[in-house]
């Protein structure tokens, strides 16, 4: 069973640029969610899809946004880059969210904002 | 508010020995979920072992064992006969039944020498 894939895996920007990050899950999963990972702050969640809808948030600003299809691919944007999005953007996948099932986490996207 | 503390920010074993990583957690929640997750260098999050609040039993999988102590809120690892590719950041993660999202400890840097 493929797992949790993430692309690109590394993406270099400069502020005030977007960026879009891909998240496919583990076939079957309906759940989606997105951490944020930097030295200063640890894993932070960011948000989570479920059957095309955003269950929860975290506390980010609005300049970070997400979606999910109907194939439960995920998507997460970023706009307007600050020096401060630097971070590995990891991805995780679990069947429903709300049950015992642990989340299944992909590589990562490692961003870098120059 | 949920919370993971880890207090070791790194330990050293010795191949094949055991030992104990610290997770201590702080919730309001009845009914919650603990996870322990490795992190290699690469970047990947890597599911371990979970333990949901009313289990009666302390889980384990393979060399990995979680020591539950509900009245203490506490969820130590124990990785029993070390290897060298243990060598990794170990983060103590929980769940509500609330929302389907992990909160992370600090997380602890393992190494392991020959």
């Amino acid at each position: 069973k493929a797992g949790v894939t993430q692309t690109p895996r590394y993406l270099i920007k400069t502020r005030g640029q977007q960026v879009t990050l891909s998240c496919s899950p583990i076939s079957g999963h309906r759940s989606v969610s997105w951490y944020q990972q930097t030295p200063g702050q640890g894993l932070q969640f960011l948000f989570e899809y479920f059957s095309e809808t955003q269950r929860n948030k975290g506390n980010f600003p609005g300049r970070f946004s997400g979606r999910q299809f109907s194939n439960s691919r995920s998507e997460m944007n970023v706009s307007t880059l600050e020096l401060g999005d630097s971070a590995l953007y990891l991805c995780a996948s679990s069947p429903g969210g709300f049950d015992n099932q642990p989340q299944h986490f992909g590589d990562g996207t490692r961003l870098s904002i120059l | 508010a949920q919370k993971i503390t880890q207090t070791q920010p790194g330990m050293f074993v010795q191949e094949k020995e055991a030992v104990t990583l610290d997770c201590t957690y702080d919730t309001s929640d009845p009914s919650y979920g603990l996870f322990w997750y490795k992190q290699p260098s690469s970047g990947e999050m890597i599911f371990l072992i979970y333990q949901g609040s009313y289990d009666q039993q302390n889980a384990t999988e393979g060399r990995y064992s979680l020591n539950f102590q509900k009245a203490r809120k506490s969820a130590n690892l124990v990785i029993s006969a070390s290897q060298l590719g243990d060598s990794a950041m170990y983060f103590c993660a929980m769940r509500d039944d609330i929302a389907p999202r992990l909160v992370f400890g600090t997380g602890t840097r393992l190494l392991v020498s020959p």
